[in-house]
């Protein structure tokens, strides 16, 4: 299993610039998570789909930010445009069905100057 | 609102010491408590979880304690090594929810 893959790992923009962030859940997994990390407030949550469907948004900081799961096993947070405060580390996470367990992917690392 | 809290935020322990890490929580409605180990530039790992209907669970080095009357649960790492020396992270949530999580703590193992 290749577990939670983000891409890419590393993003440099400057400000004002359109960035999209890509996840590719665990085969099976039917619900999956955004969460951001700062280290001001730790790891947050974004927004979580189940079986492709946006469940809690309350997360999202802005109307610059946009997520989209068109199907099973592709997810986008898209933020638009970008500013110096949203740099952070941004993790997606699926569950199986029914479980509480989540499994988080390596990380998009986001830098806007 | 903070729904998690924990501490301490860092820890230093010996080699082959006992690191424990504790939270709690506020809202009585969480019934999974997991804690999560991060190392630098990777994503959080589960490491060990618990429902509130046992006060302890043990894996390994690893215990959680938990004690659903002060809403508090802890993570014991028996025999520390330098390779635990990471970020835990404690959580909770309900079936089908996100995880709230704990603010971390970073653990270094002394050799």
């Amino acid at each position: 299993d290749a577990g939670v893959i983000q891409s890419p790992r590393h993003e440099v923009t400057e400000m004002g610039q359109e960035v999209t962030l890509r996840c590719k859940p665990i085969s099976g997994h039917n619900s999956l998570f955004w969460y951001r990390q700062t280290m001001m407030r730790g790891l947050e949550l974004l927004i979580y789909f189940n079986n492709n469907v946006p469940i809690d948004d309350s997360g999202m900081p802005e109307d610059r930010f946009s997520a989209k799961m068109p199907n099973a096993s592709f997810s986008t947070l898209k933020i638009q445009p970008s500013e110096p405060r949203d740099s952070a580390v941004y993790f997606c996470a699926s569950s199986p069905d029914g479980s509480y367990e989540q499994y988080f992917g390596p990380g998009t690392r986001l830098t806007v100057t | 609102q903070q729904q998690v809290k924990q501490s301490p935020q860092s820890l230093i322990v010996q080699k082959g010491g006992i690191s424990i890490i504790n939270c709690a929580y506020e809202n009585t409605a969480f019934d999974y408590f997991p804690w999560y180990q991060q190392f630098p530039g990777k994503g959080p790992a589960l490491l060990i979880a618990i429902r509130p209907d046992v006060s302890e669970k043990k894996e390994g080095r690893f215990t959680i304690s938990f004690n659903k009357s002060a809403k508090q649960f802890s993570l014991h790492i028996m025999d520390s090594q330098p390779g635990d020396s990471a970020t835990y992270f404690c959580a909770a949530n309900q079936a089908g929810t996100a995880l709230i999580f704990g603010k971390g703590t970073t653990l270094s193992v002394s050799s």
